[in-house]
């Protein structure tokens, strides 16, 4: 079974400073792969996704992801963070070859980000 | 914005007794989903409904939990009897038909379940 690992559990930053969080998953075949994120008293959103092309996917509020296959990875980065992305952020995968939507979260990392 | 509706928020309950949770997923959204999640950890999936029919549940705790979708519209998730490992937040989602498929799926803001 497909598993997500998100070794960053606890992140504290100062404003402005760079943030990245690391995502590895364990399944071989074709994935999509997302980034989540959950603010304080919000429901999950969508942060970004990648299908397939461009390794470098961007999404919202200045996020960005890459895709690195041969080494399992889907690292969020962010040049430089606002007190307003404290959040947990999740990675999730699906499966494209069996055709599932439904994702397999990563445990999540807590971002706090101070002013 | 159209959004997935659950309710309720917030549950208390003794173990040993029956919870109910409803999702009412965004109009037209063929595909449900049941999550839950513990703190501190990812959401986890239970149960995942095409329409009417399960397609997936083969994480849900068969013996305690049950969940519907009678008229491929909106869902129930039983619990029966509740155990106090049972306390989460369980989280429905939803998504569009395949040929309208984007990948994204769309939470609900979930119902907070603790068990005495």
């Amino acid at each position: 079974a497909q598993s997500v690992s998100q070794h960053n559990h606890h992140v504290i930053l100062s404003e402005a400073a760079s943030l990245e969080l690391g995502c590895n998953y364990s399944y071989g075949g074709t994935v999509n792969l997302f980034w989540y994120v959950q603010y304080p008293g919000q429901h999950l959103q969508l942060l970004l996704k990648y299908f397939s092309g461009d390794p470098l996917v961007k999404g919202i509020k200045g996020f960005e992801a890459e895709f690195i296959k041969s080494k399992f990875s889907f690292n969020l980065r962010k040049p430089s963070v606002q007190w307003s992305d404290t959040a947990e952020y999740f990675c999730a995968v699906n499966e494209r070859s069996r055709g599932r939507r439904a994702l397999t979260f990563g445990s999540g990392t807590r971002l706090q980000v101070q002013p | 914005e159209a959004e997935v509706a659950q309710s309720p928020r917030y549950k208390i309950t003794e173990k040993s007794q029956a919870v109910a949770f409803w999702c009412d997923p965004i109009s037209g959204h063929a595909t449900l989903y049941w999550y839950r999640q513990i703190l501190g950890q990812g959401p986890e999936l239970l149960v995942q409904f095409q329409d009417e029919s399960v397609v997936d549940d083969s994480q849900l705790p068969k013996d305690r939990f049950s969940a519907e979708r009678l008229k491929g519209v909106d869902s129930t998730l039983k619990i029966q009897p509740a155990e106090l490992g049972d306390s989460a937040m369980y989280l429905c989602a939803s998504s569009p038909r395949q040929g309208e498929y984007t990948g994204e799926l769309f939470f609900g803001e979930g119902s907070r379940l603790t068990v005495l």
